[in-house]
């Protein structure tokens, strides 16, 4: 089934900035948002935030999520050796009745 | 503390089934839609199923093509996948994850690794 777009990797240096973005459409990241959700290697995902954009509770405020359209945007900012991992948005679809997932980006800190 | 513990993983050949269980704790698992993802080594997030609070509505992959069956029992607090006519491409570690109502997958197990293999 029809997934979201991000692009592989990103690689942005120490205290800077990332934006991460997950493309869509209408019936899923356009139609009620994405959320993002950050994995190390071996270890179960964690949510980062929920659809509305809000962060769970324990989540640091250097990272925020937007969306424009059919785009969601991640956005860690004062990046932190500990923030290297993969980052995965995914979306209600309303067309396909699924939850459907972005490839991931891995997100390197040089 | 929110937990998901899955079990019921293992190595199986192609063709055979294999049932999977999550048991709940830590909140109130009657209220809340359940998910099962599941991950290939080295590959991407893949969901696989969702059933609703009450078992009313489920949903499945289509790329699954009904060979893999949601349940859940509220009264023993868990969710079950049922996998069969397994194939070697459904090797993957398959998570138990909780539905925050449409806002997102919030909780997630450890994961239970199931391998097809001849």
């Amino acid at each position: 089934q029809a997934g979201l777009t991000q692009p592989p990797s990103v690689s942005k240096g120490l205290r800077q900035t990332a934006t991460l973005t997950c493309t869509g459409n209408s019936n899923n990241v356009g139609n009620r948002g994405a959320t993002w959700l950050q994995q190390y290697q071996g270890h179960p995902p964690k949510l980062l935030s929920y659809r509305n954009n809000n962060r769970p509770s324990g989540i640091s405020e250097r990272f925020s999520a937007s969306r424009s359209g059919n785009t969601a945007s991640l956005t860690i900012t004062g990046l932190q050796p500990e923030d290297e991992a993969d980052y995965y948005c995914s979306a209600w679809d309303s067309s396909l009745s699924a939850w459907v997932f972005g490839g991931g980006t891995k997100l390197t800190v040089l | 503390e929110v937990q998901l513990v899955e079990s019921g993983g293992g190595l199986v050949k192609p063709g055979g089934s294999l049932r999977l269980s999550c048991a709940a704790s830590g909140f109130n698992f009657s209220r809340y839609m359940m998910n099962w993802v599941r991950q290939a080594p080295g590959k991407g997030l893949e969901w696989v199923s969702c059933i609703s609070s009450s078992s009313s509505y489920i949903y499945y992959a289509a790329s699954l093509k009904g060979r893999f069956t949601i349940s859940r029992d509220n009264a023993k607090n868990s969710l079950y996948l049922q996998m069969n006519s397994l194939r070697a491409d459904d090797t993957a570690v398959y998570y138990c994850a909780r539905d925050d109502f449409g806002s997102g997958i919030d909780y997630w197990g450890q994961g239970t690794l199931v391998s097809v293999s001849s």
